[in-house]
C-alpha cells in the first residue's frame, strides 16, 4: 500500500517551454500533497503544500508564477515549471500524505528535469 | 544552525557489518522522527518512524530517539551491499512541516 507514483520519470526540454510533471497516490486518497526539488548530494528543499481543492501554501523563495501546482483531486496533483531555464535543472520528488493525524509522507520515484 | 544535522558521509563498512547512523537537531518541539532510504534517482522510502523517546525495531533496523540528547540513531545489523544508500533522517512537530536531514551516503563493500 501506500505508492506514489510520477510522470515523467525523466524530461528534457529546451529553455522557454514549459513542463508539467504528474504525481498520484495510487492506493490512497492524498487530502495533502508536498512538491520538493533536490539537487545531486543534497537533501530534500520542500517547494510547496497543497491541499486538495485549495491553493497551494509556497516555501518562502519559491515563485509561485514559476512552479504553479494544482491538487486537482484526493488522487493526482500537478506541477507545471513554467518558461524553464537550465537553472530549474533538478530533481523533482512529490509526496502525499493521507487524511487527518497521519504524519509518514509516502514519496514518489521522482522526476529528472534537465533543462537545455 | 540547521534545525538537523546530518554527516553526509560517505560511511563505507564491511558487509556484515553493524552501521549506526545518527542526527541531531535543536528544535525541541520535534516529536515525530523518520528515517527514509534513498536509492540513487529514486524517491526516498519510509524506513521507521517513532513517536517520543525510546527505541523501535525492525527486522535488521533499529531507530532510537533520546529527546533529552536531541540525538537520534538508525542501526544497522548484519548489514548487505543491498543496504548502500542515503539515508535521510527527518523530524516534525504536532503540526508543521517535515525537517530532513541532508542524507548519510552509505557503502557496504562485499
Amino acid at each position: 500500500g501506500a505508492v506514489v507514483s510520477q510522470h515523467p520519470s525523466w524530461v528534457i526540454c529546451k529553455s522557454g517551454t514549459s513542463v508539467k510533471i504528474e504525481c498520484r497516490s495510487l492506493d490512497f486518497q492524498a487530502t495533502t500533497m508536498f512538491w520538493y526539488r533536490q539537487f545531486p548530494k543534497q537533501s530534500l528543499m520542500l517547494m510547496a503544500t497543497s491541499n486538495e481543492g485549495s491553493k497551494a501554501t509556497y516555501e518562502q523563495g519559491v515563485e509561485k508564477d514559476k512552479f504553479l501546482i494544482n491538487h486537482a483531486s484526493l488522487t493526482l496533483s500537478t506541477l507545471t515549471v513554467t518558461s524553464a531555464h537550465p537553472e530549474d535543472s533538478s530533481f523533482y520528488i512529490c509526496s502525499a500524505r493521507g487524511g487527518q493525524g497521519v504524519y509518514e509522507q509516502y514519496f514518489g520515484p521522482g522526476t529528472r528535469l534537465t533543462v537545455t | 544552525q540547521k534545525e538537523v544535522e546530518q554527516d553526509p558521509g560517505p560511511l563505507s563498512v564491511p558487509e556484515g557489518a553493524i552501521v549506526s547512523l545518527n542526527c541531531t537537531y535543536s528544535n525541541s518541539a520535534f516529536q515525530y522522527f523518520m528515517w527514509y532510504r534513498q536509492y540513487s534517482r529514486k524517491g526516498p522510502e519510509l524506513l521507521m518512524y517513532t513517536y517520543s523517546s525510546g527505541n523501535k525495531e525492525d527486522g535488521r533496523f533499529t531507530a532510537q530517539v533520546d529527546k533529552s540528547s536531541k540525538y537520534i540513531s538508525l542501526f544497522i545489523r548484519d548489514s548487505q551491499p543491498s543496504d548502500s544508500a542515503t539515508y535521510l533522517c527527518a523530524m516534525k512537530g504536532s503540526a508543521s512541516k517535515i525537517i530532513f536531514g541532508s542524507g548519510t551516503r552509505l557503502s557496504i563493500r562485499p
